[in-house]
């Protein structure tokens, strides 16, 4: 079944320290997205691709940096600029092509600065 | 930018209609939808309406889409414990071709 997959579910980070949130999907989308979701509250769009070896920031991408060297994998860095990481990271991918590109999410990974 | 709005909370008895309501931005957007977020995971595609209908129904969902006012409503009938979520309307803003999403509805369903 074709699908996004997010990886781990939870992470913990201690200050100072940079991790790296993975997302893979195999439905042969050419954008993907990174939200951040904080509780009781929306999501922020933190960097987004829409083809291979090009992305763009998003409202919030201070202290985050993103990577996109296969159509498949997009993982987000959450580097220790990031002064209040605490939150749930949600990766997403659409098509680029015709009028319906409703985007398709991954399960989310919770991260906690410990 | 210009904002997709909901209101943050509904509470309704199980058993009874929920209408879910939203004010989107973007008069030429073609298609609106409507995420379902559970606690701890992420968005679910619950349904989705073309701009040039009025109103699609699937199954216990019904949306209902005015144009003129640009407003947006998701009815779920019969509502159930299983309904409690996170719902979230967005629309596609075509040349960003990207989605625009609003603040989210938390909906508590009460036995």
């Amino acid at each position: 079944d074709g699908g996004i997959t997010q990886s781990p579910k939870y992470l913990f980070r201690k200050e100072g320290q940079n991790v790296t949130l993975s997302c893979e999907q195999n439905l042969n989308h050419d954008a993907m997205y990174w939200y951040r979701q904080d509780p009781g509250q929306g999501l922020r769009l933190i960097y987004y691709s829409q083809i291979v070896n090009d992305f763009q920031k998003g409202d919030i991408a201070e202290g985050y940096s993103v990577s996109r060297e296969k159509k498949e994998s997009f993982p987000l860095t959450v580097t220790s600029a990031q002064k209040n990481p605490t939150a749930f990271y949600l990766c997403a991918s659409s098509v680029m092509w015709g009028a319906n590109y409703g985007y398709t999410f991954g399960s989310g990974t919770r991260l906690t600065v410990v | 930018g210009e904002d997709v709005e909901q209101s943050l909370f509904l509470s309704v008895r199980e058993g009874d209609s929920s209408v879910i309501n939203c004010t989107y931005t973007d008069s030429s957007s073609t298609y609106l939808y409507w995420y379902k977020q559970e606690p701890g995971a992420g968005l679910q595609l619950l349904t989705y309406i073309f701009s040039n209908m009025d109103m699609k129904q699937d199954q216990r969902l019904t949306v209902l889409l005015n144009k003129k006012d640009k407003h947006l409503s998701l009815r779920i009938a019969d509502t159930q414990t299983g309904d409690s979520a996170i719902y979230f309307c967005a629309e596609n803003q075509g040349s960003a071709r990207q989605l625009t999403f609003g603040s989210g509805t938390q909906l508590t369903v009460l036995p």
